[in-house]
């Protein structure tokens, strides 16, 4: 069973849309969640941390995790064409990250 | 705004040569890691490291690899005999504490041939 499970996409949504993106995990251990967005070729760029249930805001991007259903999600609003990458979810339970497959989200002009 | 570093962006090696990847991860920060991403597939992780050892590892991480913090900057991946399947971006990531968020570098693109 996999630790972290994330549905690959493709994702594509136009100009404007409000996206979701979600992930389910196994292990009731992982303690914080994390968003990450991640470019062809490039590292991941860290958009979102949260460790407790509940919503976190920031700008355009929701962050929402819910433990006792073992599941979070990222909503992003009025999406943009610079908002196309590849989006991993990644949790922990203190020490190393273990994340999603990631998935790719393309937002039509 | 402070950022992992990492050199090369991409390195050429041929198959059974060493190879040594560099990383200056965020000043003061405590916790350092390396994962590696092969083309289409997850991110993995493959070593962390914290008080100037290894705090854990994974078994990707086999004799053939080995990390060290040589001064007070510098994070540094050596992959003794490189192998085709080495071939993958290899991302450093540094966070301050225990129970905060992870940076990651742009990573280096290692091609074994």
């Amino acid at each position: 069973q996999k630790e972290v499970e994330q549905d690959p996409g493709p994702l594509s949504v136009p100009e404007g849309a409000i996206v979701s993106l979600n992930c389910t995990y196994s292990n009731s251990a992982f303690q914080y969640f994390m968003w990450y967005r991640q470019y062809s070729r490039k590292g991941p760029e860290l958009l979102m941390y949260t460790y407790s249930s509940g919503n976190k805001e920031d700008g355009r991007f929701t962050a929402q995790v819910d433990k006792s259903s073992k599941y979070i999600s990222l909503f992003i609003r009025d999406s943009q064409p610079s908002d196309s990458a590849t989006y991993l979810c990644a949790m922990s339970t203190g020490n190393q990250f273990y994340f999603g497959t990631g998935t790719s989200l393309t937002v039509i002009p | 705004e402070p950022e992992v570093t990492q050199t090369p962006s991409h390195q050429v090696t041929q198959m059974g040569q060493e190879v040594i990847l560099r990383c200056v991860p965020i000043s003061n920060h405590l916790y350092f890691y390396w994962y590696r991403q092969i083309l289409g597939q997850k991110v993995e992780f493959l070593v962390s490291f914290y008080n100037n050892e290894i705090s854990e590892k994974s078994e990707i991480f086999d004799d053939q690899f080995s990390v060290e913090r040589p001064d007070g900057s510098n994070f540094t991946l050596k992959i003794r005999s490189t192998k085709l399947e080495d071939s993958a971006m290899y991302f450093c990531a540094s966070k301050a504490q225990y129970y905060t968020e992870a940076f990651f570098g742009q990573g280096t693109r290692l091609t074994v041939v």
